[in-house]
């Protein structure tokens, strides 16, 4: 099975700190996304990863940054959280070619007061 | 800009009703149409459909592609309390390979 773990379920920061939210994958999948989630909004993309140290961004960018120095890892960077950043964060993993099906963490719920 | 609309966003039944859920879309370059169920967790995987009229089957739930009329639907027969959750619906295309864009999801509640 295919496993994606986000390092975090619950997270509180205050307006300004900057937030690392991680996420690994171990099926060795060469595209990695995150994606914030909102009440009535569905899925969002912020940023993508085709393979390691490269990203792409999404719909959604402004006010966050990515990494991926490795295959597994994906790190959705927040550089001075706001408020109308609190929501819920998912990532995913996909493998390349054909198939498009992605597989998600559990997800972050980042509460930024 | 690509476009994945889901009706309706939320419907309440009771166990042992059917259920339809509706995506439309318009979306360049479609490869495929994908069906989410989440829960209080992540997003799990149902259905990829990628051709017309041909039904996907699981259990009680089914899903089908209409590619003239760019929908999909998602069935759900003899619901049970633990079809409760939110129905997600994605389409693979746009200029990005790999990329999906979402709807807004429907969430459904099934009661005792």
């Amino acid at each position: 099975d295919v496993k994606v773990t986000q390092s975090s379920r619950y997270l509180v920061k205050r307006t300004g700190e900057k937030v690392f939210l991680e996420c690994v994958q171990d099926m060795d999948h060469e595209n990695m996304f995150w994606y914030r989630q909102d009440p009535g909004l569905g899925l969002r993309l912020i940023y993508f990863s085709y393979d390691v140290k490269m990203k792409e961004k999404g719909d959604i960018p402004e006010g966050y940054s990515v990494s991926r120095e490795k295959k597994e890892r994906f790190s959705l960077i927040l550089e001075s959280a706001s408020t109308n950043q609190t929501s819920m964060y998912l990532c995913a993993s996909r493998s390349g070619g054909a198939k498009n099906i992605q597989y998600f963490g559990a997800g972050t719920r980042l509460s930024v007061l | 800009e690509d476009k994945v609309v889901q009706s309706p966003l939320s419907l309440v039944v009771h166990e042992g009703d059917t259920v339809t859920l509706n995506c439309s879309y318009e979306v360049t370059n479609f490869r495929s149409l994908l069906w989410y169920k989440q829960e209080k967790k992540a997003p799990t995987f149902l259905f990829m459909l990628t051709s017309s009229g041909i039904e996907k089957k699981s259990g009680r739930l089914s899903s089908i592609l209409d590619k003239k009329e760019l929908f999909s639907i998602l069935n759900i027969t003899a619901t049970q309390t633990g079809d409760s959750a939110i129905y997600l619906c994605a389409v693979a295309g746009g200029t990005s390979y790999g990329k999906l864009t979402f709807g807004q999801g429907t969430i459904l509640t099934v009661h005792p």
